[in-house]
């Protein structure tokens, strides 16, 4: 069973308008949370993280939301620019840090 | 800048033959993951390591072996490669939890077709 879940596959959002990417974990052992952004034929890239004491985090454009109570972690890019047009995972370490979990993916599309 | 490099960026065997992808780190780092990609399922773990000569299983190890001899390289085994084994495979590396820095990075990806 996926402990890191995306629900949603694919969005489609406007130039200018906010991104909103969900992702819901299981594992109560998961205590730090990355944001991957994914071109096609390339490698994952880091774009941003939370500790599990923490509830925002914020860079730039990004902000990553996290609410422990309901294990969801969402986030946020405003403004979306053509270039954000990606897929981005949602990842969690356990508590060991040994064990990095992804999520299966969303698909942003952000149009002109 | 770190860097995590994977031997072939593409690759074409055929059914049964035994594949290794190698993959290289140069930062020093004590964890290395295998994982691959495939539509729909994301990325998903194949085996880890967080040491020289250890190796942890993930979610996904059958079909797979991994070698850690060295520190900075972390090799994947295919001892009989098989159609449902075409992906994306993708390496990955990080430094222990306790320090900083505790994102994990990516080599560019090997797109394996087994034939």
């Amino acid at each position: 069973d996926q402990q890191v879940k995306q629900n949603s596959p694919s969005l489609s959002v406007q130039e200018g308008r906010i991104s909103i990417l969900n992702c819901d974990y299981t594992n109560s052992m998961f205590d730090y949370f990355l944001w991957y952004k994914k071109y096609p034929a390339e490698g994952p890239t880091f774009l941003i993280s939370i500790s599990s004491i923490k509830d925002k985090n914020e860079d730039g454009r990004f902000t990553v939301f996290l609410n422990k109570s309901a294990k969801h972690l969402s986030l946020h890019i405003v403004p979306s620019q053509p270039g954000d047009s990606a897929v981005y995972f949602c990842a969690a370490w356990d508590n060991a840090g040994n064990m990095l979990t992804f999520g299966g993916g969303t698909r942003l599309m952000v149009k002109p | 800048d770190v860097k995590v490099t994977q031997s072939s960026r593409y690759l074409v065997k055929r059914t049964g033959e035994k594949v290794f992808l190698e993959c290289v780190q140069d930062m020093d780092h004590e964890n290395m993951f295998w994982y691959r990609q495939d539509p729909g399922l994301g990325l998903r773990l194949i085996y880890f390591s967080y040491d020289v000569k250890m190796k942890e299983k993930g979610d996904i190890p059958e079909g797979y072996s991994v070698s850690r001899e060295k520190k900075e390289r972390f090799s994947l085994i295919l001892e009989s490669a098989s159609t449902n084994q075409t992906s994306m495979y993708l390496c990955a590396s990080s430094s222990q939890r306790g320090t900083l820095n505790t994102e994990a990075f990516f080599g560019q990806g090997t797109r394996l077709t087994v034939v």
